[in-house]
């Protein structure tokens, strides 16, 4: 595709319920990656994908929290039972390959919201 | 424990001037220095990137003057302009891993 899609671009639960996120990469981009924003704050790493590898998880914030990439392309990432402290701008991004300076393309994220 | 601290929070520059940020970080493991050029309602893009093995890189009117020593690096904006105007995050990255740690971003204006 053109470029990273996410949707939906924003969401509004509330407390307790469970929400997914959906991530379309760069269609030739072997590697994903899920960020969490907070406002006013850069992106901070929760995990990644190598096609449906997932080596490094250490970014999420709790056992709430979970990704999936099944066929290598579409991910999804999941909050059970949601707290208001999860309420940020969630970012997804994309790149080439894993490797360390492979181009990282954001795409414009998911803003969160729980009430 | 922040990683990556990036200074000023907010710049306004006028128009032909000279925008300057600044970044310091910790761990000597960082191998990759990328900047993020954030506009709103947009996500992230990569402006410009450099290893520490070189102490300055220019593409156009960006350069990033890299202090291995001092464990610094910062962007210079020469003859800014106003669509220039957006959040600009440095962030880092260790060799052999894939997680980019991120400043909390600067907000530049550059007035007309």
């Amino acid at each position: 595709g053109a470029g990273v899609s996410q949707s939906p671009r924003y969401k509004v639960t509330k407390r307790g319920q469970d929400v997914t996120l959906r991530c379309d990469p760069i269609s030739s981009h072997a590697t994903l990656y899920w960020y969490q924003q907070a406002l006013g704050q850069g992106p901070e790493f929760l995990t990644y994908f190598n096609y449906e590898a997932q080596p490094d998880k250490s970014g999420l914030p709790s056992d709430r929290f979970s990704a999936e990439r099944p066929e290598g392309s579409i991910s999804t990432l999941t909050i059970q039972r949601t707290e208001q402290r999860d309420s940020a701008m969630y970012r997804c991004a994309s790149s080439l390959g894993a490797s360390s300076t492979d181009t990282q393309y954001f795409g414009p994220g998911t803003r969160l919201t729980v009430l | 424990q922040q990683q990556v601290k990036q200074s000023p929070q907010s710049l306004i520059v006028q128009k032909g001037g000279i925008s300057i940020i600044n970044c310091a970080y910790e761990n000597t493991a960082f191998d990759y220095f990328p900047w993020y050029q954030q506009f709103p309602g947009k996500g992230p893009a990569l402006l410009i990137a450099i290893r520490p093995d070189v102490s300055e890189k220019k593409e156009g009117r960006f350069t990033i003057s890299f202090n291995k020593s001092a464990k610094q690096f910062s962007l210079h904006i020469m003859d800014s302009q106003p669509g220039d105007s957006a959040t600009y995050f440095c962030a880092a990255k260790k060799g052999g891993s894939e997680k980019l740690v991120f400043g909390k971003g600067m907000k530049l204006t550059v007035n007309p």
